[in-house]
Protein backbone atom coordinates (compact mmCIF):
# COMPACT_ATOMS: atom_id res chain seq x y z
CA UNK A 1 0.00 0.00 0.00
CA UNK A 2 1.42 3.27 -0.55
CA UNK A 3 1.80 6.44 1.75
CA UNK A 4 -0.38 8.66 -0.20
CA UNK A 5 -4.04 8.10 -0.47
CA UNK A 6 -5.40 8.23 -3.30
CA UNK A 7 -9.63 7.85 -3.89
CA UNK A 8 -9.76 4.66 -6.14
CA UNK A 9 -12.89 6.77 -8.40
CA UNK A 10 -14.31 9.81 -9.26
CA UNK A 11 -17.08 10.08 -11.39
CA UNK A 12 -18.23 13.67 -12.84
CA UNK A 13 -20.28 14.35 -15.72
CA UNK A 14 -19.48 16.70 -18.62
CA UNK A 15 -18.79 20.49 -18.11
CA UNK A 16 -18.43 20.04 -14.27
CA UNK A 17 -15.44 20.22 -11.98
CA UNK A 18 -13.64 17.20 -10.57
CA UNK A 19 -11.17 17.01 -7.61
CA UNK A 20 -8.41 14.64 -7.20
CA UNK A 21 -7.23 14.30 -3.76
CA UNK A 22 -4.13 12.82 -2.85
CA UNK A 23 -3.47 12.45 1.45
CA UNK A 24 -0.30 12.16 3.40
CA UNK A 25 1.31 13.13 6.28
CA UNK A 26 1.63 16.92 5.87
CA UNK A 27 2.26 16.87 2.42
CA UNK A 28 1.71 20.07 2.26
CA UNK A 29 5.67 20.53 3.06
CA UNK A 30 6.69 18.40 -0.14
CA UNK A 31 6.72 19.89 -3.75
CA UNK A 32 3.65 17.15 -5.34
CA UNK A 33 3.55 16.01 -9.35
CA UNK A 34 0.57 14.47 -10.96
CA UNK A 35 0.29 12.11 -13.94
CA UNK A 36 -2.80 11.31 -15.91
CA UNK A 37 -2.48 7.86 -17.78
CA UNK A 38 -4.87 6.65 -20.24
CA UNK A 39 -5.85 2.84 -20.97
CA UNK A 40 -2.26 1.46 -22.71
CA UNK A 41 -0.25 4.86 -22.89
CA UNK A 42 2.70 5.69 -20.56
CA UNK A 43 1.81 8.50 -17.97
CA UNK A 44 1.83 11.90 -18.71
CA UNK A 45 3.23 14.89 -16.68
CA UNK A 46 0.25 17.32 -16.32
CA UNK A 47 1.13 18.93 -13.11
CA UNK A 48 4.38 19.94 -11.08
CA UNK A 49 5.23 21.48 -7.83
CA UNK A 50 1.57 20.99 -6.88
CA UNK A 51 0.04 24.04 -9.54
CA UNK A 52 2.64 24.44 -12.25
CA UNK A 53 1.26 23.31 -15.77
CA UNK A 54 3.79 21.53 -18.13
CA UNK A 55 3.28 23.32 -21.73
CA UNK A 56 0.40 21.35 -23.63
CA UNK A 57 -1.73 21.21 -21.08
CA UNK A 58 -5.03 22.67 -20.58
CA UNK A 59 -4.92 25.81 -18.57
CA UNK A 60 -8.62 23.76 -17.23
CA UNK A 61 -5.63 21.59 -15.10
CA UNK A 62 -4.80 23.13 -11.54
CA UNK A 63 -3.01 22.50 -8.20
CA UNK A 64 -3.06 23.09 -4.72
CA UNK A 65 -1.27 21.75 -2.11
CA UNK A 66 -1.75 22.35 1.92
CA UNK A 67 -1.98 20.51 5.16
CA UNK A 68 -2.11 16.71 4.85
CA UNK A 69 -3.56 16.77 1.59
CA UNK A 70 -3.31 18.08 -2.69
CA UNK A 71 -5.49 18.43 -4.78
CA UNK A 72 -5.84 18.15 -8.47
CA UNK A 73 -8.63 20.26 -9.72
CA UNK A 74 -9.82 19.72 -13.36
CA UNK A 75 -12.81 22.36 -14.69
CA UNK A 76 -14.94 21.94 -17.24
CA UNK A 77 -14.45 18.43 -17.83
CA UNK A 78 -14.49 16.65 -20.92
CA UNK A 79 -14.42 12.77 -22.21
CA UNK A 80 -10.94 13.25 -23.39
CA UNK A 81 -9.93 13.77 -19.26
CA UNK A 82 -11.08 9.87 -18.86
CA UNK A 83 -7.61 8.34 -17.10
CA UNK A 84 -6.09 7.52 -14.26
CA UNK A 85 -4.32 9.85 -11.99
CA UNK A 86 -1.42 9.43 -9.78
CA UNK A 87 0.31 11.88 -7.49
CA UNK A 88 3.89 11.69 -6.88
CA UNK A 89 6.52 13.11 -4.41
CA UNK A 90 9.28 11.75 -2.31
CA UNK A 91 8.80 9.95 1.01
CA UNK A 92 11.67 11.02 3.56
CA UNK A 93 10.27 7.75 5.84
CA UNK A 94 10.53 5.01 3.26
CA UNK A 95 13.59 6.82 1.51
CA UNK A 96 12.25 6.81 -2.55
CA UNK A 97 9.29 8.22 -4.57
CA UNK A 98 6.33 7.41 -4.23
CA UNK A 99 3.28 7.36 -6.12
CA UNK A 100 -0.45 7.64 -5.14
CA UNK A 101 -2.59 4.26 -5.69
CA UNK A 102 -3.99 6.22 -8.26
CA UNK A 103 -7.82 7.85 -9.45
CA UNK A 104 -9.97 6.35 -11.95
CA UNK A 105 -11.47 9.36 -13.39
CA UNK A 106 -14.77 8.37 -15.07
CA UNK A 107 -16.50 11.16 -16.74
CA UNK A 108 -20.30 10.19 -17.11
CA UNK B 1 11.65 17.54 -27.58
CA UNK B 2 13.39 14.21 -25.38
CA UNK B 3 12.21 10.82 -25.97
CA UNK B 4 12.57 7.68 -24.72
CA UNK B 5 11.94 3.88 -25.94
CA UNK B 6 12.28 0.74 -24.20
CA UNK B 7 13.24 -2.62 -25.77
CA UNK B 8 14.58 -6.18 -24.12
CA UNK B 9 13.16 -9.57 -23.81
CA UNK B 10 9.13 -9.98 -22.98
CA UNK B 11 9.90 -13.12 -21.17
CA UNK B 12 12.16 -13.62 -18.75
CA UNK B 13 12.29 -17.16 -16.69
CA UNK B 14 12.00 -17.16 -12.46
CA UNK B 15 15.24 -16.65 -11.24
CA UNK B 16 17.11 -15.25 -14.15
CA UNK B 17 17.89 -11.67 -14.78
CA UNK B 18 15.87 -9.03 -16.39
CA UNK B 19 17.61 -6.51 -18.63
CA UNK B 20 16.53 -3.62 -20.27
CA UNK B 21 17.37 -0.95 -22.89
CA UNK B 22 16.03 2.66 -22.59
CA UNK B 23 17.84 4.35 -26.22
CA UNK B 24 17.49 8.24 -25.84
CA UNK B 25 16.79 10.81 -28.70
CA UNK B 26 16.33 14.49 -28.55
CA UNK B 27 18.78 14.90 -25.34
CA UNK B 28 22.26 13.84 -24.57
CA UNK B 29 22.64 12.06 -21.71
CA UNK B 30 26.24 12.83 -20.87
CA UNK B 31 24.56 16.52 -20.57
CA UNK B 32 22.54 16.40 -17.14
CA UNK B 33 19.25 14.74 -15.70
CA UNK B 34 18.28 11.91 -14.18
CA UNK B 35 17.09 8.63 -15.87
CA UNK B 36 14.81 6.27 -14.26
CA UNK B 37 13.00 3.77 -14.31
CA UNK B 38 9.20 3.14 -13.32
CA UNK B 39 7.58 -0.34 -13.02
CA UNK B 40 3.45 -0.92 -13.34
CA UNK B 41 2.60 -4.51 -12.51
CA UNK B 42 -0.99 -5.27 -14.65
CA UNK B 43 -3.96 -3.63 -13.56
CA UNK B 44 -2.22 -1.94 -10.69
CA UNK B 45 -0.26 1.38 -9.93
CA UNK B 46 3.63 2.81 -10.95
CA UNK B 47 6.38 1.93 -8.43
CA UNK B 48 9.30 3.94 -8.76
CA UNK B 49 12.42 1.52 -9.32
CA UNK B 50 15.27 3.59 -9.27
CA UNK B 51 16.89 6.59 -10.90
CA UNK B 52 20.60 7.53 -12.24
CA UNK B 53 22.65 10.69 -13.02
CA UNK B 54 24.74 11.46 -15.74
CA UNK B 55 27.69 11.98 -13.25
CA UNK B 56 27.03 8.07 -11.95
CA UNK B 57 25.25 8.56 -8.43
CA UNK B 58 22.52 6.28 -8.15
CA UNK B 59 18.98 6.03 -5.95
CA UNK B 60 16.77 3.39 -5.88
CA UNK B 61 13.84 1.76 -3.87
CA UNK B 62 14.91 -0.36 -0.69
CA UNK B 63 13.14 -3.24 -1.92
CA UNK B 64 15.15 -3.74 -5.11
CA UNK B 65 17.99 -2.21 -4.43
CA UNK B 66 20.15 -5.82 -3.89
CA UNK B 67 18.77 -6.77 -7.68
CA UNK B 68 18.78 -3.78 -9.21
CA UNK B 69 21.97 -2.11 -11.53
CA UNK B 70 20.99 0.93 -13.88
CA UNK B 71 24.25 1.71 -15.48
CA UNK B 72 24.35 4.37 -18.75
CA UNK B 73 26.08 4.48 -21.76
CA UNK B 74 26.86 7.48 -23.32
CA UNK B 75 28.22 6.45 -26.57
CA UNK B 76 24.93 5.14 -27.25
CA UNK B 77 22.78 7.32 -25.73
CA UNK B 78 21.42 4.59 -23.63
CA UNK B 79 20.33 3.91 -20.12
CA UNK B 80 20.03 -0.01 -19.04
CA UNK B 81 18.20 -1.75 -16.27
CA UNK B 82 19.15 -5.12 -14.42
CA UNK B 83 16.87 -6.74 -12.33
CA UNK B 84 18.55 -10.32 -11.20
CA UNK B 85 16.41 -12.88 -9.42
CA UNK B 86 13.03 -12.58 -10.75
CA UNK B 87 10.11 -13.65 -9.50
CA UNK B 88 6.76 -13.34 -10.94
CA UNK B 89 6.49 -10.88 -8.77
CA UNK B 90 8.63 -8.77 -10.99
CA UNK B 91 6.50 -8.93 -14.32
CA UNK B 92 5.28 -5.33 -15.41
CA UNK B 93 5.23 -2.51 -17.78
CA UNK B 94 8.70 -1.03 -17.47
CA UNK B 95 8.99 2.29 -18.02
CA UNK B 96 12.21 4.50 -18.53
CA UNK B 97 11.76 8.37 -17.92
CA UNK B 98 13.68 11.63 -17.74
CA UNK B 99 13.57 12.87 -14.14
CA UNK B 100 13.92 16.80 -13.59
CA UNK B 101 15.52 17.35 -10.73
CA UNK B 102 16.24 21.60 -10.55
CA UNK B 103 17.96 22.37 -7.29
CA UNK B 104 16.55 19.58 -4.94
CA UNK B 105 16.17 16.27 -6.17
CA UNK B 106 14.03 15.43 -3.62
CA UNK B 107 11.67 17.63 -5.07
CA UNK B 108 12.02 16.25 -8.45
CA UNK B 109 9.13 14.90 -11.31
CA UNK B 110 9.30 12.41 -14.73
CA UNK B 111 8.63 14.58 -17.41
CA UNK B 112 9.27 12.55 -20.05
CA UNK B 113 8.28 8.58 -20.40
CA UNK B 114 8.95 5.83 -22.97
CA UNK B 115 5.83 3.77 -24.43
CA UNK B 116 6.42 0.82 -21.67
CA UNK B 117 7.72 -2.40 -22.41
CA UNK B 118 6.00 -5.55 -20.66
CA UNK B 119 8.32 -7.71 -19.01
CA UNK B 120 6.57 -11.16 -18.13
CA UNK B 121 7.83 -13.54 -15.71
CA UNK B 122 6.97 -17.15 -16.35
CA UNK B 123 8.70 -20.44 -17.47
Amino acid sequence: SSVLTQPPSVSVAPGKTARITCGGNNIGSNSVHWYQQKPGQAPVLVMYYHSDRPSGIPERFSGSNSGNTATLTISRVEAGDEADYYCQLWDTSSDRWVFGGGTKLTVL
Amino acid sequence: QVQLRESGPGLVKPSETLSLTCTVSGYSIRSGYYWGWIRQPPGKGLEWIGSMYHSGSTYSTPSLRSRLTISLDTSKNQVSLKLSSVTAADTAVYYCASFYCGGDCYSGYFDNWGQGTLVTVSS
